[in-house]
């Protein structure tokens, strides 16, 4: 069965970068079929998209984040990671990673497997 | 960019009845990219359908998906009392992935 799982610091100083790992378990980040994404949730608001990556390295970033911005992945440890620079309470949120199936893969377009969230809190 | 407005904002039904969930977008939009989750409280959203009718692995016929263009509906047909969660619906377009605001379904 497919797992993720967030992890990084839960608190983060305004005007710093904002640095989270997910880890995939049960199956291979290196796989043709998937892109994997991070999504974001201020605390009672709802879910905003922040950008994916394709294990060759391919971004693809909600333009309303990506000057700030960076996925990587490392398929050496079956992990993808988020960095989030210039931060302030406004990026306060539960941080989910997922999967998402890519192309013609069924349910393509879609979250299909989420991690459990990683809360996130900007402040001094 | 595709902006999807889901209503009504909160919903308030009792179990056993019947659910009707709306969601509009901005222009006309693919059903084969156009998918509806579930979140439950201090959990990770769940995927219900996706190509706008299709149940997604292990959810129950209760829930369907119809809709086409710019009007897509969830329905559950009778509601049990693990479905009173906030629902989503979400799009994926031009490398872009797009939520409605939800929909707070309650007891």
């Amino acid at each position: 069965q497919l797992q993720l799982q967030e992890s990084g610091p839960g608190l983060v100083k305004p005007s710093e970068t904002l640095s989270l790992t997910c880890t995939v378990s049960g199956g291979s980040i290196s796989s043709s079929s998937y892109y994997w994404g991070w999504i974001r949730q201020p605390p009672g608001k709802g879910l905003e998209w922040i950008g994916n990556i394709y294990f060759s390295g391919s971004t693809y970033y909600n333009s309303s984040l990506r000057s700030r911005v960076t996925i990587s992945v490392d398929t050496s440890k079956n992990q993808f990671s988020l960095k989030l620079s210039s931060v302030t309470a406004a990026d306060t949120a539960v941080y989910y990673c997922a999967r998402l199936p890519r192309g013609s893969v069924v349910p393509a377009g879609t979250f299909d497997y989420w991690g459990q969230g990683a809360l996130v809190t900007v402040s001094s | 960019e595709i902006v999807l407005t889901q209503s009504p904002g909160t919903l308030s039904l009792s179990p056993g009845e019947r659910a009707t969930l709306s969601c509009a977008a901005s222009q006309s939009v693919s059903s084969t990219y156009l998918a509806w989750y579930h979140q439950k409280p201090g959990q990770a959203p769940r995927l219900l359908i996706y190509g706008a009718s299709s149940r997604a692995t292990g959810i129950p016929d209760r829930f369907s998906g119809s809709g086409s263009g710019t009007d897509f509906t969830l329905t559950i047909s009778r509601l049990e009392p693990e479905d009173f969660a906030v629902y989503y619906c979400q799009h994926y377009g031009g490398s872009v992935y797009t939520f409605g605001q939800g929909t707070k379904l309650e007891i």
